[in-house]
């Protein structure tokens, strides 16, 4: 079974640009999240869909951040414009129905913000 | 502030030892997770524990839950180089929903 796959792996950019992540989810999981993993912390979750629609999104910061998961499959995270305390791991996860218990993990793209 | 604090933040033992990390949280949940993390990979799922259960078991883990002091623990046993990892507690408040991670218990496990 393939995993959750994560795109790109690292990315560098300057403050004030735009940057944006993409997840593929294992296929049959309905439930998807994002978190930020801020080096030396644990991840904090920002976003959780469920198919296509959000569960969860209290810790967006939506002045900047935007997700979106057309079609229930995979899904892109959007920061715009970055600042340099947006550097951080991004991990993707999704779990499967019916309980969406147990969240597997992407390898997450590296974040760094100049 | 977090939801769930890991104790120690740091555990050095040597190979064949027990490793012992703790969890606490200050809110009802539904369950309580913990994850393995290698550097610089994802995380990894090692068991579950509800909130109706006292004490689970899987291979060399074993996780016991104390709801009336809100507390977690997670013991390896015979620990061995390749458990050297951050270890993550996670809470959900809700059933399938609001995860809470704390800040992990970095375990090195020297040969």
């Amino acid at each position: 079974e393939a995993g959750v796959a994560q795109s790109p792996r690292y990315k560098i950019i300057e403050k004030r640009q735009s940057v944006a992540f993409w997840c593929n989810p294992i296929s049959g999981h309905a439930t998807l999240y994002w978190y930020q993993q801020i080096l030396g912390q644990g991840p904090k979750l920002l976003i959780q869909f469920q198919n296509n629609g959000v569960v969860d999104d209290s810790q967006l910061p939506k002045d900047r951040f935007s997700a979106e998961r057309l079609k229930g499959v995979d899904s892109t995270l959007k920061i715009q414009p970055a600042k340099l305390e947006d550097s951080a791991v991004y991990l993707c996860a999704s779990a499967p129905p019916p309980g969406r218990e147990t969240q597997y993990f992407g390898p997450g793209t590296r974040l760094l913000v100049l | 502030s977090q939801q769930g604090e890991e104790d120690p933040q740091a555990l050095s033992i040597q190979e064949g030892e027990n490793a012992t990390m703790n969890c606490s949280y200050k809110t009802s949940i539904n369950n309580l997770q913990w994850y393995r993390q290698n550097s610089g990979r994802g995380l990894v799922h090692l068991i579950l524990i509800r909130s109706n259960e006292r004490e689970k078991h899987s291979g060399r883990l074993r996780v016991t839950l104390d709801t009336s002091k809100k507390s977690s623990s997670l013991l390896i046993t015979a620990s061995r180089a390749a458990d050297t990892a951050s270890y993550f507690c996670a809470t959900a408040l809700n059933y399938g929903q609001n995860f809470v991670f704390g800040p992990g218990t970095r375990l090195s496990v020297l040969p």
